[in-house]
């Protein structure tokens, strides 16, 4: 069982360049989420998608856009990059938008940006 | 959103119970007590929740406080593979957004 699973594991950027993170979900799950992760602080959400067809801002969302390309995949992009969004990123899922589904994580993509 | 406080590090022996503590005065109502976990370089993992009612699972116990402003996360056996982070969560019950709200959590370490 894959799970979620998030792509590349690692990636180092100069400031300015732009790149997607790619997230895919094998549990047919409709929510899926993106969080960032500083040190010494814990998990803040990006941007979610309570079902296909919608996103919704989270906590810290500028800077960043996302696609949800179809119920397996949500992307997400950084148009142009800056040493600020240095982080760990996690994509989630749960089956819905019933607030006390367990979310299931991904084991993160670690991005510098220089 | 309802503030959660927790220690920032606990020890615990290999083999022994752990109780993790979690304090949350103004919780509301609707508010469920979620647990998750981040084991290092991994992603958070899902642990155990509950309203009023203690529950168990084959991770851990949680037990719930009667006037509901604070819960106790119970692992009962403690094993290496339990050092990790863990959140306390509360998450109210509402449709729509399902976003976690993480805090900095309590870092356990178990002694063999």
């Amino acid at each position: 069982n894959a799970g979620v699973t998030q792509t590349p594991k690692f990636q180092v950027l100069k400031t300015g360049q732009s790149m997607t993170l790619q997230c895919a979900q094998d549990m047919n799950h409709n929510s899926m989420y993106w969080y960032r992760q500083d040190p010494g602080m814990g998990l803040r959400l990006i941007y979610y998608s309570a079902s296909e067809g919608t996103t919704d801002k989270g906590e810290v969302p500028n800077g960043y856009n996302v696609s949800r390309l179809n119920k397996r995949e949500f992307s997400l992009r950084l148009e142009s990059a800056a040493p600020s969004q240095t982080s760990v990123y996690f994509c989630a899922s749960s089956e819905g938008a019933d607030l006390n589904q367990p979310q299931h994580f991904g084991d993160g993509t670690r991005l510098s940006i220089l | 959103d309802a503030k959660t406080t927790q220690p920032n590090s606990m020890e615990s022996n290999e083999e022994e119970p752990v109780h993790l503590p979690c304090n949350h005065s103004t919780i509301s109502g609707t508010d469920y007590i979620h647990w998750y976990r981040q084991l290092p370089s991994q992603g958070p993992e899902y642990v155990i929740h509950g309203l009023t009612s203690n529950v168990n699972n084959r991770m851990a116990s949680l037990a719930i406080a009667e006037d509901r402003k604070s819960s106790t996360l119970i692992l009962h056996r403690a094993t290496l593979r339990d050092a990790a982070v863990y959140y306390c969560i509360l998450r109210p019950d509402q449709t729509g957004a399902n976003n976690l709200f993480f805090g900095t959590g309590t870092r356990l370490t178990v002694i063999p």
